[in-house]
């Protein structure tokens, strides 16, 4: 989607290493999401935040953070990698009239 | 609990005709929206349709409809006229506004693949 841009868009890592994901939007929606997807899993919420400065968890947020400094990026960090954090992640972003998200690209992560 | 139970790991239709693909779901919140995403094999997703649950009508979008049954709790997506195109991995959805309004969740998928 041209709208919201991730990056990297592949990345591995050794375990116990930190790395921050970047999402950046050019449509001025105020939501943004950070999703994983692993094999037979479908995408789990991370975190997302309603708005510029506000942060929430989802369903999976152990061992990450999260940062959302202004309107356009919201970063996904991970502290000390884990084999078990090889995943896909996506960013996705939602304008607050409507409820479908707009997905970025992915980025490929693999934990070694 | 499983939010959303999508019980299709693979899906195979011819080109032309229609198909359907199973999405069930639970909550216990009055409001909530279901949603229909494709992911071809590129990896992007696309948003397809979406269902609010005061809505009384099903959704259409084109070539895809989702025929919502409310008292079954569940949410399906059909699609008309099956082309090539059509073959990817889809995903059903759900916003659920209980906590803090703004939690999705995502069933494991239904592959489909059309065959010429």
């Amino acid at each position: 989607n041209a709208g919201v841009t991730q990056t990297p868009k592949f990345q591995v890592l050794k375990t116990g290493q930190s790395m921050t994901l970047q999402c950046a939007q050019d449509m001025n929606h105020n939501s943004m999401y950070w999703y994983r997807q692993d094999p037979g899993m479908g995408l789990r919420l991370i975190y997302y935040s309603a708005s510029e400065g506000t942060t929430d968890k989802g369903e999976v947020p152990n061992g990450y953070n999260v940062s959302r400094l202004n309107k356009r990026e919201f970063s996904l960090r991970l502290e000390s990698a884990a084999p078990s954090q090889t995943s896909v992640y996506f960013c996705a972003i939602r304008k607050i009239s409507s409820y479908e998200q707009y997905f970025g690209p992915g980025t490929r992560l693999t934990v070694t | 609990a499983q939010k959303i139970t999508q019980t299709q790991p693979g899906m195979f239709v011819q080109e032309k005709e229609a198909v359907t693909l199973d999405c069930t779901y639970d909550t216990s919140d009055q409001s909530y929206g279901l949603f229909w995403y494709k992911q071809p094999s590129s990896g992007e997703m696309i948003f397809l349709i979406y269902q609010g649950s005061y809505d009384e009508q099903n959704a259409t979008e084109g070539r895809y409809s989702l025929n919502f049954q409310k008292a079954r709790k569940s949410a399906n997506l059909v699609i008309s006229a099956s082309q090539l195109g059509d073959s990817a991995m889809y995903f059903c959805a759900m916003r659920d506004p209980s906590n803090t309004g703004n939690q999705f969740y995502f069933g494991t998928g239904t592959s489909l693949t059309v065959i010429p």
